[in-house]
């Protein structure tokens, strides 16, 4: 069955930086395009970026363009969410979760994702 | 940036009744509309993509119409397990926006 696995949340101060991974299963990894989601505390969603199945297309949130970095090793299985220049608006679970596009249809869904990762910037 | 707004923000239900969500677009998004189930500590759960095409696995008694910019999620028949939070997430275009969510609550 699917699965998707994220770590590598924790605190970090202000200004600082952590990576996030995303480890994928149960399906053939580099055939999907992956988003990352974000929740702040008792709040809603936001969509952060997704990455195409080749790691060539990237498209992410304003808030984030030019301090969060996004990659994918497919040999690996792997989803990377490299986040700098950190700030505590960045506080929030961070999802992964795969993209599935359905061409026949309006179809691009997030139809699984992993449990999150609690990323807490805070002095 | 593609706006959606939910409405009611929240609401109170009794098991057994029909619940109904709306979902409004700022521009038209055709058919690129997802609905998304989240229960408190879990990760969200897709219901229905694609406006009205009911993800495998999900119950029966839910069900998305619209296209456009106007869009419903209906459950027919309230169960105990869906107490729980609800956001639509136009993927149209990027950013993939999400409403801001709608808590269904026991009566």
């Amino acid at each position: 069955q699917v699965q998707l696995v994220e770590s590598g949340g924790g605190l970090v101060k202000p200004g600082g930086s952590l990576r996030l991974s995303c480890e994928a299963s149960g399906f053939t990894f580099s055939d999907y395009y992956m988003s990352w989601i974000r929740q702040a505390p008792g709040k809603g969603l936001e969509w952060v970026s997704h990455i195409s199945n080749s790691g060539t297309i990237i498209n992410n949130a304003d808030s984030v363009k030019g301090r969060f970095t996004f990659s994918r090793d497919n040999a690996k299985n792997l989803l990377y969410l490299q986040m700098n220049s950190l700030t505590s608006e960045d506080t929030a679970v961070y999802y992964c979760a795969r993209l599935t596009i359905d061409s026949g249809t309006y179809g691009y869904y997030l139809d699984h994702w992993g449990q999150g990762t609690l990323v807490t910037v805070s002095s | 940036d593609i706006q959606m707004t939910q409405s009611p923000s929240s609401l109170s239900a009794s098991v057994g009744d029909r619940v109904i969500v709306t979902c409004r677009a700022s521009q038209s998004i055709a058919g690129y509309l997802n609905w998304y189930q989240q229960k408190p500590g879990k990760a969200p759960k897709l219901l229905i993509f694609a406006a009205s095409s009911l993800q495998s696995g999900i119950p029966s008694r839910f069900s998305g119409s619209g296209s456009g910019t106007d869009f419903t999620l209906t459950i027919s028949c309230l169960q105990l397990e869906d107490f729980a939070n609800y956001y639509c997430q136009q993927s149209y275009t990027t950013p993939y926006t999400f409403g801001q969510g709608t808590k269904v609550e026991i009566k």
